[in-house]
């Protein structure tokens, strides 16, 4: 079955601490991983993307993901959280059997002053 | 150059009433998508199509049906409108399989 797990609906942060949102998928098979941003009534953005090569990705704002295929894993991180990253986040992964887009269920970061 | 265009962007219907929503690319993009957005799932693939003249189902298909006579425009349409049917809809495109999907805006649609 193809799915993807987003570990944590909601992660809060201080500002300047470091920020690691989880993302595991399903796949016999390596997937193309995405990672997306949402902003209050907006659509969303793309931060960064692995298709292959370099398994450590870096996107937008800061922000870099790491594609680890023993784990299924997908994980994003940003070194030190700004107030600017809060908003909800999204992982993504196409799956090509299907040419489906699977998102997670999102995970919503706030950022403590 | 306009992206993913999505029409209209707010909708109220009321109970049992039909419509469709609009999404035009102007990327020459293949694969095309429509999902909806509710609070705490995420976003969940109604349709979607590989190319002109394709459909296909996603996750949660029934109460839509879809349409792609043109390459630049997908349609999604609701018979018969439900309040369960109350969402945020996002329609999203892109070129090939190892390139990000590019989103509209969304349409806010109220089932009354």
């Amino acid at each position: 079955a193809q799915s993807v797990t987003q570990l944590g609906s909601h992660v809060s942060v201080s500002e300047g601490a470091l920020v690691l949102l989880r993302c595991n998928y399903s796949s016999s098979v390596p997937p193309y991983l995405f990672w997306y941003v949402q902003y209050p009534n907006q659509g969303l953005q793309l931060l960064l993307k692995y298709t292959t090569g370099a398994t450590l990705v870096k996107g937008i704002n800061g922000f870099e993901a790491e594609f680890k295929k023993s784990e299924t894993s997908f994980h994003l991180t940003k070194p030190s959280a700004h107030m600017s990253d809060a908003a909800e986040y999204f992982c993504a992964v196409f799956y090509s059997s299907a040419s489906k887009i699977i998102f997670g269920s999102g995970t919503r970061l706030s950022i403590r002053p | 150059n306009a992206g993913v265009t999505q029409t209209p962007k707010f909708r109220v219907l009321k109970t049992g009433q039909s419509m469709t929503l609009l999404c035009a690319q102007d990327m020459n993009h293949e694969y095309m998508y429509w999902y909806r957005q509710d609070p705490g799932m995420g976003l969940r693939l109604i349709h979607y199509s590989v190319g002109e003249g394709t459909t296909a189902k996603g996750e949660v298909p029934d109460g839509y049906n879809v349409s792609r006579l043109k390459k630049q425009n997908f349609l999604l349409g609701l018979e018969s409108a439900a309040p369960s049917q109350t969402s945020v809809y996002f329609c999203a495109s892109k070129k090939t399989e190892n390139t990000e999907a590019f989103f509209g805006q969304g349409t806010r649609l109220t089932v009354v």
